[in-house]
């Protein structure tokens, strides 16, 4: 069965500093990979997907996220952290055939001054 | 274009009893999708439902169910509740069932169960 591990349920930088968030799946076909943001009492919000038509994938708010096939790997990256950058960002995974979102635990991102 | 609308946003039941969701999705997107989010298990899919007919299922007793209507809102009802249904319930709409479709998220009605 598929599934996604995100690496670090915790992660906490500085301002202006490099954020990286992981995130690795496990799926015997390639899948399709999605990173949402989730703000406090809000939904979930789209930051960027993985379709197959490019590795590096850029999103919203000057994240971006890069395909590694030999890694399993969909890490989040964003070169200079924003206060408005702390939320809880989830990795999630859909097969070719599915139409599920298979989600990640999540991981928390803490920005201090 | 307004987003997906889900109500109540807050609600407050004791064991026993049942309870309806509603979710409105985005004009024209006619696949609405729910998940449980609680802080043990995470997000987990319940339901799909594309053209009023449940399309996929996850793990989740028969006590949760759901429906659509033909105007595409949808609505999903816990029966008996327990306390361990206490979560937030999110609903996500998209255009079609594409896989690489994007599923656009309400702000989830959080369930309080007592």
């Amino acid at each position: 069965a598929q599934s996604v591990t995100q690496l670090g349920s915790h992660v906490s930088v500085s301002e202006g500093a490099l954020v990286l968030l992981r995130c690795n799946y496990s799926s015997s076909v390639p899948p399709y990979l999605f990173w949402y943001v989730q703000y406090p009492n809000q939904g979930l919000q789209l930051l960027l997907k993985y379709t197959s038509a490019a590795t590096l994938v850029k999103g919203i708010n000057g994240f971006e996220a890069e395909f590694k096939k030999s890694e399993t790997s969909f890490h989040l990256t964003k070169p200079s952290a924003h206060m408005s950058d702390a939320a809880e960002y989830f990795c999630a995974v859909k097969l070719p055939a599915g139409t599920a979102l298979i989600f990640g635990k999540g991981t928390t991102l803490s920005v201090s001054s | 274009k307004a987003g997906v609308t889900q109500t109540p946003r807050y609600l407050i039941k004791t064991r026993g009893q049942q309870v309806t969701l509603s979710c409105s999705p985005i004009s024209g997107h006619r696949s609405v999708s729910w998940y449980q989010q609680t802080p043990g298990q995470g997000l987990q899919f319940l339901f799909e439902y594309f053209s009023e007919t449940q399309r996929n299922k996850g793990n989740f007793p028969g006590r949760f169910s759901g429906r659509q209507f033909s105007n595409s809102r949808s609505e999903m009802n816990v029966s008996t509740l327990e306390l361990g249904d206490s979560a937030l319930y999110l609903c996500a709409s998209s255009p079609d069932r594409g896989v690489t479709d994007t599923q656009y998220f309400g702000p989830g009605t959080r369930l309080t169960v007592l």
